[in-house]
């Protein structure tokens, strides 16, 4: 299994962004994957989470309507796009594939990550 | 959202001393609770899910424990490699949400 995210990015407030998260060595289809913030010197924070086969999203009510979570299942990737990018978007993003564990309920985790995508916002 | 607080922030120890890192959630959360290490400049990694499962391919001295509101992840006996920050995650409810996290540090 492996998640290859997009490079690094330099932009400006206002400009529209689209980074990737490429999936292999497993069916892409049937699991969940995740995207996560985290900003210079903080912690992680759960932006939301996409089912590639249907493209069911979840959203943190914090980040929903400030970004974008897509799939594209032909070419095995998932994405994050911000229309009109600020300052405090600056982060590192990471993306992550989702799996389970069954009681009587689902417990999900995050197994797989990919290496993180540095954002940068700057006028 | 649960709020889930995690502490400590930060700590030093030494190699081979025993580590307990702890989580408070802000209700009930069955035992859906992961923890993930993360070192500088790296992914987080999955250590333990479902409250007390380890991870394949993760030390055994690695564990977690507890259920309801109070988790506890511990090292039994600190190595090198295990000075990172420590993060829990609730799957519980959405939104998913981390502790603030734990930095282990060298004393």
């Amino acid at each position: 299994v492996q998640l290859v995210q997009s490079g690094a990015e330099v932009k400006k407030p206002g400009e529209s962004l689209k980074i990737s998260c490429k999936a292999s060595g497993y069916s892409f289809t049937n699991k969940w994957i995740g995207w996560v913030r985290q900003m210079p010197g903080k912690g992680l924070e759960w932006m939301g989470s996409i089912y590639p086969d249907d493209s069911g999203t979840k959203y943190n009510p914090s980040f929903q309507g400030q970004v974008t979570i897509s799939a594209d299942k032909s070419i095995n990737t998932a994405y994050l796009r911000w229309s009109n990018l600020r300052a405090s978007d600056t982060a590192m993003y990471f993306c992550a594939r989702l799996t389970w564990a069954t009681n009587t309920y689902y417990i999900y985790y995050f197994d797989y990550w990919g290496q993180g995508t540095l954002v940068t916002v700057s006028s | 959202a649960i709020q889930m607080t995690q502490f400590p922030s930060s700590l030093s120890a030494s190699v081979g001393d025993r580590v307990t890192i702890s989580c408070r959630a802000s209700q009930g959360i069955r035992n859906e609770l992961g923890w993930y290490q993360q070192k500088p400049g790296k992914a987080p990694k999955i250590l333990i899910y479902a409250t007390s499962s380890l991870q394949s391919g993760v030390p055994s001295r690695f564990s977690g424990s507890g259920s309801g509101t109070e988790f506890t992840l511990t090292i039994s006996s600190l190595q090198p490699e295990d000075f990172a920050s420590y993060y829990c995650l609730q799957d519980y409810e959405f939104p998913w949400t981390f502790g603030q996290g734990t930095k282990v540090e060298l004393k």
